[in-house]
């Protein structure tokens, strides 16, 4: 099986720097996805990481570490509209099935 | 813009009756489509991997006769809900990767209320 860990909540300041951690365990790893989902909508695809390192989208990136079982999703110059939920997804087991982690909660203040 | 469609955005049924959500891929062709539902608050849970000519994959615990999978075309698949209940009032989204797999695209999802 699957298991997927984040945290629940976080709170950052906007302008500021947060990075969000996901710990993961799975057979047959193939990659690891991470999402946006605000309040009642779809989510929104950020990042893809299948092997080890630092991917870069603009204001977003996401590292990977596969030895470790461990993805971090990093967030700068925060935005009030970063609010959102965040969640981790691993690919694995066969196919192209997403495993998904609870989410992650992030609250930007002034 | 939007490459995974879904539609409707937002049904409300009487119990007992069925409702159809439908999920396009735009652009490009979807061999392989996943459906999810997700409860308030809480994760999306995937329900049954829809297989285009083949019959669905359905996780375990979700029933195949209540939710009717059809992956008729490359482009399209659809889900049923039969005999709906208001436990079954929930947002459901599909999803679907291009060839790659490398990036998966979710659906606008549909909120289905069943009073």
């Amino acid at each position: 099986g699957q298991n997927i860990d984040q945290p629940t909540e976080m709170t950052a300041t906007e302008g500021a720097i947060v990075q969000i951690n996901c710990t993961y365990q799975t057979s047959g790893f193939n990659g690891l996805f991470w999402y946006q989902q605000h309040a009642g909508e779809a989510p929104t695809f950020l990042s893809y990481n299948v092997l080890d390192g630092l991917e870069e989208k603009g204001r977003f990136s996401s590292f990977l570490s596969r030895s470790k079982g461990y993805s971090y999703l990093l967030l700068k110059e925060l935005q009030m509209k970063d609010s959102a939920s965040y969640l981790c997804a691993v690919r694995g087991g066969g196919g192209n099935k997403l495993t998904f982690g609870t989410g992650t909660q992030l609250k930007v203040e002034l | 813009g939007a490459v995974v469609s879904q539609h409707p955005s937002r049904v409300i049924c009487k119990s007992g009756t069925s409702v159809k959500i439908e999920c396009r891929s735009l652009d490009f062709q979807a061999t392989t489509m996943f459906w999810y539902r997700q409860f308030p608050k809480q994760s999306l849970m995937l329900m049954a991997t829809s297989n285009e000519g083949s019959k669905a994959t359905y996780e375990q615990g979700v029933e195949k006769d209540k939710f009717l999978i059809n992956h008729a075309s490359l482009t399209l698949s659809t889900l049923t809900v039969t005999s709906a209940h208001p436990e079954d009032s929930s947002f459901y989204i599909c999803s679907a990767s291009d060839y790659t797999g490398n990036t998966i695209y979710f659906g606008e999802g549909s909120w289905l209320t069943v009073v």
